[in-house]
């Protein structure tokens, strides 16, 4: 089954970093550009981020940039979201994607 | 940011008859290269997004043709022909047209009555 698979969520305190995983499973990633989207308790879809299939264009949200980093390892099969000075803000459900194929989601919780 | 305003928030529909969903955008989606990208995803609860529609009216492998999409410019709307349980759930609209951000619909609530 085509899909992607999340992992590295959890709960994160002030100061303290995350970097999320994406692997994608029944598939290559290789020739796709790339999403993260997320989705806080009880609230809609915001994209996060974007990187492009070969690494070498990234977009990310004004809510992250400077914070959040995407990238990409095409020889392990995954993506990556490095998180750094992660607030309430942040806490989401964490979706990667290419809009057609998804996964079911890491959790992120931030707590003081 | 392109701005999406969906209409209603809320969708009570009896089983069998149709519903339809409304998504404006607040600039036009046509795209440079002459195409819209705005698609359609439902989230059924407890799960992740999937997309139903892409480009305003393609629906997506495995889509029953009871779901359509439709529109141009800056109003869409997403049909389901005839209700059935298992499309309780949340609809969401997206842009993809001037992008950097992708931005989404706040979402539309779809419950049986």
């Amino acid at each position: 089954q085509v899909q992607f698979v999340e992992s590295g969520g959890g709960v994160v305190q002030p100061g303290r970093s995350l970097r999320l995983s994406c692997a994608a499973s029944g598939f290559s990633l290789s020739a796709y550009n790339i999403h993260w989207v997320r989705q806080a308790p009880g609230k809609g879809l915001e994209w996060v981020a974007l990187i492009y299939y070969d690494g070498n264009q990234k977009y990310h949200a004004d809510s992250v940039k400077g914070r959040f980093t995407i990238s990409r390892d095409n020889s392990q099969n995954s993506l990556y979201l490095h998180m750094d000075g992660v607030s309430a803000e942040d806490t989401a459900i964490y979706y990667c994607t290419t809009f057609s194929i998804w996964g079911q989601g890491t959790m992120v919780t931030f707590s003081s | 940011d392109v701005v999406m305003t969906q209409s209603p928030l809320s969708l009570p529909v009896t089983l069998g008859q149709p519903a339809s969903i409304s998504c404006r955008s607040s600039q036009s989606l046509v795209h440079s290269d002459g195409n819209i990208y705005l698609d359609w995803f439902q989230q059924r609860p407890g799960q992740s997004p999937r997309r139903l529609i892409y480009e305003v009216s393609n629906r997506d492998s495995g889509v029953p043709d009871r779901f359509s999409g439709s529109g141009s410019g800056t109003d869409f709307t997403l049909k389901i022909s005839r209700v059935e349980a298992e499309d309780v759930g949340v609809y969401y609209c997206m842009q993809g047209s001037h992008w950097p951000p992708w931005t989404f619909g706040q979402g539309t609530k779809v419950e049986i009555k």
